[in-house]
């Protein structure tokens, strides 16, 4: 079965940290742009992080710039999310998510394979 | 604030069609072609349902189709069907640092 699995959700306390991480199975995730989504209870789907299937550019959304770091394994294929100074407006469930092109390119094209997604809580 | 803009809320009755704006600037919709559409059913994976502007993904029924004029784009459900009832989203390449923007939402309702 194609999938991601997306794990190491939970509770953590305001300005802890916690490392999610999202395995491909059943598809090669290596020369694709990888990207992390999510969704705060009640909100709309915002989108957090992005990396190159080379690795060697990253983007993020303005609201986690500074504490979230992008990362892959593709020898693994797997992508992580380092989350550090975590606060209460993080809480979310986490989605990572594969573009649609794969290869060099520099856009965005869409993203067509989703994980279930794994909850983050930021909670003293 | 999203950065793409969206009606909240958008209905028909089964069979009709109905259109869902998301309107953005000239540095994401109106400057590229790489607009999306994700239908979100709550407590499941967002689904991808056009790209690109106007390209379905293998799956998806040829009811979902999506447009673009100047900063806005559109995505058209037809022939209504129950299942269609979720919230569905638009997003763009951005061209600027962060790369990726998405709209608010808009709950679709099939009365």
């Amino acid at each position: 079965e194609v999938q991601l699995l997306e794990s190491g959700g939970g509770l953590v306390q305001p300005g802890g940290s916690l490392r999610l991480s999202c395995a491909a199975s059943g598809l090669s995730i290596s020369s694709y742009a990888m990207y992390w989504v999510r969704q705060a209870p009640g909100k709309g789907l915002e989108w957090v992080s992005g990396i190159r299937g080379s690795g060697r550019k990253t983007y993020y959304a303005d609201s986690v710039k500074g504490r979230f770091t992008i990362s892959r394994d593709n020898s693994k294929e797997t992508v992580s999310l380092q989350m550090s100074s975590l606060r209460v407006e993080d809480t979310a469930v986490y989605y990572c998510a594969r573009d649609v092109v794969g290869g060099s390119h520099s856009y965005f094209y869409g993203m067509d394979v989703w994980g279930q997604g794994t909850t983050v809580t930021v909670s003293s | 604030q999203s950065a793409l803009t969206q009606p909240p809320s958008a209905s028909g009755s089964p069979g009709q069609s109905v259109t869902i704006s998301c309107t953005g600037t000239s540095s994401d919709v109106g400057g590229y072609n790489y607009v999306s559409w994700y239908q979100h059913h709550p407590g499941t994976a967002p689904r991808l349902v056009i790209f690109e502007v106007n390209k379905r993904p293998s799956g998806v029924p040829d009811r979902f189709s999506g447009s673009k004029s100047d900063d806005t784009a559109s995505l058209t459900v037809a022939g209504l069907q129950a299942e269609d009832e979720a919230d569905y989203y638009c997003s763009s390449y951005t061209d600027s640092n962060t790369l990726v923007v998405f709209g608010g939402g808009t709950k679709l309702t099939v009365l």
